[in-house]
């Protein structure tokens, strides 16, 4: 139950295109759902988040969308560009239960010039 | 640059041996949780202290251990190393543990040999 699963594994996106990256969870009392982006080399940085109570949130390229009767959110990223290239990781927590956090299998994302 | 810092960055080391990771937290942050990140088990979560105590466990192995000390800085110590545990470890900080964002520290990436 404390599974989060992600696809794709690898993605690669031209230039400008849109970067779309799934993720499904199984435990309903997950109410935090971030996603981080990790460099080589570095540690995973916080780049979006989104509560269950919101089906939408938007922070400049990049969107969560979130669907709590499928139990599925994804990440888009519009107009993608070379320095987008990562790993991509989406979370899950339980804010009254500690809030750490259970992380889905990452998506390497490379975007060609 | 999270805020947060992990000392060494890389350790290398042999079967059997100990060694002890450390974490400074963000100035302010209270909570503390540690990741290991491996190819074959993903990002997954350790253990979380708050203020000096222990608040929360994950899949931590019994030969691990950490604590969290009085000027706030973490501590995991891992013992009777396997090649299995070479991996990278990643120290987390929150203000609180119920406060969603988790700063990521660089992370130091064990070698066991």
């Amino acid at each position: 139950q404390q599974q989060v699963k992600q696809s794709p594994q690898s993605l690669i996106v031209q230039k400008g295109g849109i970067s779309i990256i799934n993720c499904a969870y199984e435990n309903t009392a997950f109410d935090y759902f971030p996603w981080y982006q990790q460099f080589p080399g570095k540690g995973p940085a916080l780049l979006i988040a989104i509560r269950p109570d919101v089906s939408e949130k938007k922070e400049g390229r990049f969107t969560i969308s979130f669907n709590k009767s499928a139990k599925q959110f994804s990440l888009h990223i519009m107009d993608s560009q070379p320095g987008d290239s990562a790993t991509y990781f989406c979370a899950a927590s339980t804010t009254n239960a500690g809030n750490m956090l259970t992380f889905g299998g990452g998506t390497r994302l490379m975007v060609k010039p | 640059d999270s805020g947060v810092t992990q000392t060494p960055k890389h350790l290398i080391t042999a079967t059997g041996q100990r060694v002890t990771l450390r974490c400074s937290p963000r100035s302010g942050d209270l909570s503390v949780y540690w990741y290991q990140q491996s190819l074959d088990q993903g990002l997954q979560f350790l253990i979380q202290y708050y203020n000096g105590e222990e608040r929360a466990k994950g899949n931590i192995l019994e030969r691990f251990s950490a604590q969290q000390f009085p000027d706030l800085h973490s501590e995991l110590n891992l013992s009777s190393l396997e090649l299995g545990d070479s991996a990278l470890y990643f120290c987390a900080s929150s203000v609180a543990p119920l406060q969603e964002t988790q700063y990521f520290g660089p992370g130091t990436r064990l070698l066991v040999l």
